[in-house]
């Protein structure tokens, strides 16, 4: 079953503007992560943070987790056309497998 | 390997006919899992295998859906009477830590299309 959800469904941007799409979820966690797929195969993983930090840099990605909203945001800063992709964010409840969003759709225009 | 490996990248085939679909995961992996991705869907888990233990089949829709993965390693997931509803990407991935708390790394898939 699907725990998180993605928001938004889709998000169209300008080059050198920054992404922010955002996800929630319904039950505890012990980590969320969020990944990447382009062209509807592989999925790549982007980031992950525990449910006892608030905030994690990777390069050009910033996530946020806030535990007592069951929410985390994704910022890609000076988007690029190759951001152009699908993320997921994914739940770790604990029990070795995790739970996908449908995902957020991001075209980024030259 | 250098990654998760996994073939066909594409299936075709006619309703009613058994498919097996083949994943080989990053070597020294314990942990492979199965997901489905359907149309413009998330991922559905499928099925979850750990070193010798029992494998999860929580997630397995039917009993036409069966997988093994033989010594540790490479993994078949096999439908048997394929129907059309069955048409998916197949997604295998792999991870070194038993919850997958360093990340999964994920194959490219197989896309099955029933006809």
């Amino acid at each position: 079953s699907q725990q998180g959800e993605e928001d938004p469904q889709a998000l169209s941007i300008q080059e050198g503007e920054n992404a922010t799409m955002n996800c929630s979820y319904k039950t505890s966690i012990n980590n969320l992560q969020w990944y990447r797929q382009n062209s509807g195969r592989g999925l790549v993983h982007l980031i992950l943070i525990r449910s006892n930090e608030r905030e994690k840099h990777s390069g050009r990605l910033r996530v946020t987790l806030d535990t007592s909203k069951k929410s985390s945001s994704l910022l890609i800063t000076a988007s690029r056309a190759a951001d152009t992709a699908s993320y997921f964010c994914a739940t770790d409840e604990g029990d070795y497998k995790l739970s996908f969003g449908a995902g957020t759709t991001v075209t980024v225009r030259a | 390997g250098a990654g998760v490996s996994q073939s066909p990248s594409n299936k075709v085939t006619e309703k009613g006919k058994d498919v097996e679909l083949r994943c080989d995961p990053i070597s020294g992996h314990t942990a492979l899992y199965w997901y489905r991705q359907s149309l413009g869907q998330g991922l559905e888990f499928l099925i979850y295998f750990q070193g010798n233990s029992a494998p999860d089949k929580s997630g397995l829709p039917s009993d036409r859906f069966s997988a093994e993965r033989t010594g540790g390693s490479v993994s078949t997931l096999t439908i048997q009477r394929t129907q059309q509803e069955d048409s998916a990407v197949y997604l295998c991935a792999s991870s070194l830590v038993l919850t997958g708390r360093d990340g999964y790394t994920f194959g490219s898939g197989t896309r099955l299309t029933v006809v």
